[in-house]
């Protein structure tokens, strides 16, 4: 069964202190690694997808990078709005499509 | 950009009574989904729906539940006895072309409350 551990599970932070965000993850062959946030009370909004080891995305403060294991979200100097909670989720080769996700990590940035 | 919707967001019915979540997928894309998150839990799957079938469904989904996509933009999601369990976000989502490679996109979410 695919599994998505996300840690920590809530993670405080002064602005423009930089941390990072982790996704363990177990699966028989990636097709594909999913990262989202999530506000309260909203939907997950895509924010990147990682296909293979050693690929790595940007989008403003956020980084995203996988390993054959684990992936991890960078914040560098986060602001009070990205506090959000952030979504893992994997799609498997074969079998079923559908992704499997983490219970998220919940981040407050404050100012 | 082109964003999914949901209505209601906000739906509250007593125990017994039947519900219709409402979805709008992306109007250029295929493959169409239900997901639910009860408060403080992780997003599950409940059913996938491709060419006006289902094609994919988890154990959540059992005979309470049905899905339709009644006309060329909508796309519902049925709860016919509600119970007090069924409490939780309600999500639609939608992928493009291919389920296994395309991102899915997620709408705001309908918040059902069974009293």
């Amino acid at each position: 069964e695919d599994q998505v551990t996300q840690s920590p599970e809530a993670l405080r932070l002064q602005e423009g202190e930089s941390s990072s965000l982790n996704c363990s993850y177990t699966v028989s062959g990636l097709r594909g690694l999913f990262w989202y946030r999530q506000d309260p009370g909203k939907g997950p909004e895509f924010l990147f997808t990682l296909y293979s080891a050693g690929e790595e995305k940007e989008k403003e403060r956020l980084k995203a990078t996988l390993t054959k294991k684990e992936s991890f979200l960078h914040i560098t100097a986060p602001k009070p709005e990205d506090s959000a909670t952030y979504l893992c989720a994997v799609r498997r080769i074969g079998g079923s499509y559908i992704p499997t996700f983490g219970r998220g990590t919940s981040l407050i940035v404050h100012p | 950009e082109p964003e999914v919707t949901q209505t209601p967001s906000h739906q509250v019915t007593q125990m017994g009574q039947e519900v219709i979540l409402r979805c709008v997928p992306i109007s250029n894309h295929l493959y169409f989904y239900w997901y639910r998150q009860i408060l403080g839990q992780k997003v599950e799957f409940l059913v996938s729906f491709y060419n006006n079938e289902i094609s994919e469904k988890s154990e959540i989904f059992d005979d309470q539940f049905s899905v339709e996509r009644p006309d060329g933009s909508n796309f519902t999601l049925k709860i016919r006895s509600t119970k007090l369990e069924d409490s939780a976000m309600y999500f639609c989502a939608s992928t493009k072309e291919s389920p296994s490679t395309d991102t899915q996109y997620f709408g705001p979410g309908t918040r059902l409350t069974v009293l």
